[in-house]
């Protein structure tokens, strides 16, 4: 099975700040990324599909990049509703599998 | 607007037989794979399987001794049956909408709210 790994398992910043998450993959995955962001008690809610593409209704503010096996989540001013845990995942072949996570909390 | 509605017992004991329902309310059933996913407290996401309305199924080979996922299209609803439960198995459990598997989108955009189930004895 591929393997995502995620980094940093957790961050802290300010509001208007600029935030990256990056997710590595252990094998090339060409652009079969998903971005996931998820809050307490909640379901998780699509961010960015096909590594960069913004899922309709996602403020604009988010963006994914990269391709085969670096990625990153960019949060270009963040939001104090943007307090959430994000996870990749990748759709490159079965099974299908999630990075471990990110916890972005607000200073 | 796809709604999936998601029940199932909450608490089980080791060795019992996890059961779920998922019924999808709105859209279409039959143009789209469902998936089952779980989370441990505290913990990341885990893909479990997925089915779709002809009973076609992809399963996560570290649990699939142990799961049965099944659909009942009169009723729009899908199903998950996990055997032999243990504490390990105790997580949120979700139903989720696979965008597109023809197309190989294999990713979820929509979900359901999730079910807490707890094994203990």
């Amino acid at each position: 099975a591929i393997q995502l790994t995620q980094s940093p398992s957790s961050l802290s910043a300010s509001v208007g700040d600029r935030v990256t998450i990056t997710c590595r993959a252990s094998q090339a995955i060409s652009t079969a990324l998903a971005w996931y962001q998820q809050k307490p008690g909640k379901p998780p809610k699509l961010l960015i599909y096909d590594a960069s593409s913004l899922e309709s209704g996602v403020p604009s503010r988010f963006s994914g990049s990269g391709s085969e096996t670096d990625f990153t989540l960019t949060i270009s001013s963040l939001q104090p509703e943007d307090s959430a845990a994000y996870y990749c995942q990748h759709f490159n072949s079965y099974p299908l599998t999630f990075g471990g996570g990110t916890q972005v909390e607000i200073k | 607007q796809v709604q999936l509605q998601q029940w199932g017992a909450g608490l089980l004991k080791p060795s019992e037989t996890l059961s779920l329902t998922c019924a999808v309310h709105g859209g279409s059933f039959s143009g789209y794979y469902w998936s089952w996913i779980r989370q441990p407290p505290g913990k990341g996401l885990e893909w479990i399987g997925e089915i779709n309305h002809v009973g076609s199924t992809n399963q996560n080979p570290s649990l699939k001794s142990r799961v049965s996922v099944l659909v009942d299209t009169s009723k729009n609803q899908v199903s998950l049956k996990l055997s032999s439960v243990t504490a390990a198995d105790t997580a949120v459990y979700f139903c989720a909408r696979m965008a597109d598997y023809v197309s190989g989108r294999h990713y979820f955009d929509s979900w359901g709210q999730g079910t807490l189930v707890t094994v203990s004895s």
